[in-house]
């Protein structure tokens, strides 16, 4: 168990909805991270938040938008979804001071039908 | 950005043996910090070992070991004595501040009874 908690594990929806994945990192750790895995895919990086803020991001879609609370734990939203949005989402924490490995979650499996 | 460059997509070892995963990066920082993870069909991510680059000294974790070139910006993972349960996607990752990771495209590793 790495201390990542992601719900929900699996998640059916149609195209054109919304979904909303969330994340609750590992104790003290300030860093979220969203990454997108498609099948038989690599690890694509989409955003990271610390703290509260946005840090970094990556090839995120306009459709795609995501946010960490006060209490650390991470929102991924997508919208108007497509089929090719159909993937395994992970969430990671981590410090970064030092930096520490990432620690990933279970993922949540999208299916958009 | 960072590219992790991982050269082989598929190998395989026969149980009991050793192999070799190799991983390339392209940085111009000295300071940084290098990972190898495991991904099994279950698709959770399991950090396997890690390196900080200001150590000359190669990590080991039990039957996983690193050999770290700094000058040739090569990480590469060795498996001994390889087990059935070490049939994995493995990924290499860099991280210079924590705000990224970088992943490579990941290797198949396939043991053979």
């Amino acid at each position: 168990d790495s201390g990542v908690t992601q719900t929900p594990k699996h998640l059916i929806t149609a195209t054109g909805q919304r979904v909303t994945l969330r994340c609750s990192p590992r104790s003290g750790d300030l860093s979220v991270y969203w990454y997108q895995q498609s099948l038989d895919q690599g690890l694509q990086f989409l955003i990271h938040y610390y703290n509260g803020e946005e840090r970094a991001k990556g090839n995120i879609l306009e459709r795609f938008s995501a946010q960490q609370f006060p209490d650390l734990h991470s929102e991924l939203n997508l919208s108007s979804l497509e089929l090719g949005d159909s993937a395994l989402y992970f969430c990671a924490s981590a410090k970064i001071t030092p930096v520490t490995e990432a620690f990933f979650g279970q993922g949540t499996r999208l299916t958009v039908v | 950005a960072q590219t992790v460059t991982q050269s082989q997509p598929e190998m395989s070892v026969q149980e009991a043996e050793t192999v070799t995963l190799s991983c390339t990066y392209d940085t111009s920082e000295s300071d940084y910090y290098l990972f190898w993870y495991k991904q099994p069909p279950s698709r959770q991510m399991i950090l396997v070992i890690r390196q900080e680059a200001y150590k000359q000294q190669n990590a080991t974790e039990n039957r996983f070991s690193v050999n770290f070139q700094k000058a040739a910006k090569s990480f590469s993972l060795k498996i001994s004595d390889s087990q059935l349960g070490d049939a994995a996607m493995y990924f290499c990752a860099y991280s210079r501040t924590g705000n990224q990771f970088y992943f490579g495209t990941g290797t198949s590793l396939t043991v053979i009874p």
